[in-house]
């Protein structure tokens, strides 16, 4: 069965503009949730989508948004972007929303705005 | 809020040490708990995992038990290998919550 996949796995923006990043879920999986990771804030979760609505959602602006399509695909878009939004974005599937379902993480994207 | 606290390291072993990486959490309810790994330049993988008090996770010589007691999910190795340099994560999830990750633990093992 194939992983988790996000593309792009590279992206160079520059302040400002915006981003379209995106996941695809273990087949099957109807969970997805985001992570930002970086150097100093660890790993911070965004949110989380199951069957097309949102479940839960972490404390970033507004500016940080997705959402998830009828075959359980994922897209986080994030607009005017800032210095500060350099990072890699980890993407992770589930089955369910359960406490005890195994989150499968992609490679990431890793972002740089200049 | 739920949280997972993780001893920060750097931690530095030479091949065939033992291993032990503290993990403590605090959560109104009782959530499962995990472990993951994250080797350079890639996502997290799933190392192991225990759902409830008293069970132990175990893979690829790795092993940490659930202890409500203590509230404490401990990782533990018998013998590290060089290969075994990652970053280590502990997590945990309850009922309707998102994942909540401690800070990592960075593991260098010298040969």
């Amino acid at each position: 069965k194939a992983g988790v996949t996000q593309t792009p796995r590279y992206l160079i923006k520059t302040r400002g503009q915006q981003v379209t990043l995106s996941c695809s879920p273990i087949s099957g999986h109807r969970s997805v949730s985001w992570y930002q990771q970086t150097p100093g804030q660890g790993l911070q979760f965004l949110f989380e989508y199951f069957s097309e609505t949102q479940r839960n959602k972490g404390n970033f602006p507004g500016r940080f948004s997705g959402r998830q399509f009828s075959n359980s695909r994922s897209e986080m878009n994030v607009s005017t972007l800032e210095l500060g939004d350099s990072a890699l974005y980890l993407c992770a599937s589930s089955l369910a929303s359960g406490k005890a379902d195994t989150q499968y993480f992609g490679p990431g994207t890793r972002l740089t705005v200049l | 809020g739920n949280s997972v606290t993780q001893m920060e390291g750097p931690v530095t072993l030479s091949e065939e040490a033992f291993l032990t990486i503290n993990c403590t959490y605090t959560a109104t309810g009782y959530p499962s708990l995990f472990w993951y790994v994250q080797y350079p330049g890639e996502g997290l993988q799933l190392l192991l995992k225990a759902t409830k008090a008293d069970d132990k996770g175990s893979n690829k010589g790795f092993e940490a038990t659930y202890r409500k007691e203590t509230t404490s999910f401990h990782l533990e190795k018998g013998s590290v290998q060089v290969s075994d340099s990652a970053v280590y994560f502990c997590a945990l999830r309850d009922y309707g919550q998102n994942f909540v990750f401690g800070p990592g633990t960075r593991l260098s093992v010298l040969p």
